[in-house]
């Protein structure tokens, strides 16, 4: 069974709508959670790092909260442009202080932003 | 931030051959590691690029496959060797500061192996 596992697997949304990504851990305890976006063809930027003790990060349009007690991440696009299309991938990363060599992947979720 | 780049972006390779994918950071970073992302999968971790030394390779992944070098803290390449067409993926270089910090990644390698 995936560590992490994502919901939606995929999603299509107009432009402008806001729109929520899931993603389930089972990691316990883990030393932070990060959201990456991934262009077709191009490779991971990160969006958000949060630690276990944090709740909520925005990076612009972009605001992910972290429920430790549920084990539960959500990642909030807000008034979507079409640029927004793109996969988005929940990363933890397990107790090893943060350890980038131990990251586990999730297998995203396929957001598509039609006009 | 760090801004990386890899070359080739894409390659169609034949059987049997080997290939080896460059990568260049724009300013000195501590750690540089090598990902594969296979079709509809999530990265995983080959190895991570150690400047000056041998790298090292997670479960799975063995140094004679996917020979590393890192000659200096802003370039590595990693070799796919005698490829077969189950290596087909994008081949991810990333870096970061530090063992807990930020990982930057590249634009990624298209491979396919007919």
């Amino acid at each position: 069974k995936n560590q992490v596992e994502q919901s939606p697997q995929s999603l299509i949304i107009l432009e402008g709508k806001n729109c929520t990504l899931q993603c389930n851990y089972t990691v316990s305890p883990f030393s932070n959670l990060r959201w990456y976006k991934q262009d077709t063809g191009r490779g991971p930027v990160s969006l958000t790092i949060m630690t276990f003790s944090e709740n909520t990060k925005s990076n612009g349009r972009y605001t992910a909260t972290l429920d430790a007690d549920t084990k539960q991440s959500s990642l909030h696009i807000t008034a979507s442009q079409l640029s927004d299309s793109a996969s988005y991938i929940c990363v933890v990363s397990p107790p090893q202080t943060g350890n980038n060599r131990k990251l586990i992947w999730g297998l995203g979720t396929s957001l598509a932003v039609n006009p | 931030s760090a801004v990386i780049s890899q070359k080739p972006s894409r390659d169609i390779c034949q059987r049997g051959t080997s290939l080896t994918i460059q990568c260049q950071v724009d300013s000195q970073v501590t750690m540089m590691f090598w990902y594969r992302q296979q079709p509809g999968q999530s990265l995983t971790l080959i190895a991570t690029a150690n400047q000056g030394s041998e790298a090292t390779y997670e479960s799975g992944f063995v140094i004679d496959k996917f020979p590393i070098s890192r000659p200096n803290l802003t370039f590595s390449t990693l070799t796919v060797s005698n490829m077969s067409p189950e290596d087909s993926s994008i081949y991810l270089c990333s870096a970061s500061r530090g063992l807990k910090n930020e990982q930057f990644f590249g634009p990624g390698t298209r491979l396919t192996v007919l």
